[in-house]
């Protein structure tokens, strides 16, 4: 079983419409990282959090400590949302250990 | 720099011929990172140096994979006799303090044909 479990794979949506990403891990962590990948593989930390919310725009990241679990929250989506968000954690190296990402694709 | 610097880009490289990927990390950052995508594939840790430690190699794939940081600054990733199933994009992160604050490099695609 994977340490870092997210949901959808996939995810398909109209411009405007809320989104909400899962990520459910395993292990006790101290905090969790949300990175989103562009098509041309560029990687870019958008949250560290390791209680609570926290906000950016119109991004929301969420994490439950003790459910082992973290969302990510995107409001009024718009195409170029359109990537691949990463959920991750880390490992006891300072290494992230990652999720296998969710692919958002948000229509016009 | 001001961000995570990765050379070169892209590489084509015919099976069986050394490799060598560059990563310069954001000034400061003491700890800095490997890590590999291959295509439709989730990302996997490589290597991890952290200031004048010995770096972590855990996550090496085999000993054709090196890596090497000087002066605590620019590493080299350097893949020997490379394979067919090498391919795949490289990515370096650096950060400040271990496990926080990551920047990542645009990474280096890598065939080997």
């Amino acid at each position: 079983k994977n340490e870092v479990e997210q949901s959808p794979q996939n995810l398909t949506a109209q411009e405007g419409e809320f989104i909400t990403i899962n990520c459910s891990y395993s292990v006790g962590i101290s905090a969790l990282h949300w990175l989103q990948q562009h098509p041309g593989g560029g990687i870019v930390s958008l949250f560290m959090l390791s209680s609570g919310k926290k906000k950016h725009g119109r991004l929301i990241a969420t994490i439950n400590i003790q459910e082992k679990h973290s969302s990510l929250h995107i409001t009024a989506s718009h195409p170029r949302d359109s990537a691949v968000y990463i959920c991750a954690f880390g490992g006891s190296q300072g290494n992230l250990i990652f999720g296998k990402g969710t692919k958002l694709s948000v229509k016009p | 720099g001001a961000g995570v610097s990765q050379s070169p880009s892209n590489k084509v490289t015919e099976k069986g011929k050394d490799v060598e990927l560059r990563c310069d990390p954001i000034s400061g950052h003491t700890a800095l990172y490997w890590y590999r995508q291959s295509l439709g594939q989730g990302l996997e840790f490589l290597i991890y140096f952290q200031g004048n430690s010995a770096p972590d190699k855990s996550g090496l794939p085999s000993d054709r994979f090196s890596a090497e940081r000087t002066g605590g600054s620019v590493s080299t990733l350097t893949i020997q006799r490379t394979q067919q199933e090498d391919s795949a994009v490289y990515l370096c992160a650096s950060s400040p303090h271990q496990g926080n604050g990551y920047t990542f490099g645009s990474g280096t695609r890598l065939t080997v044909v």
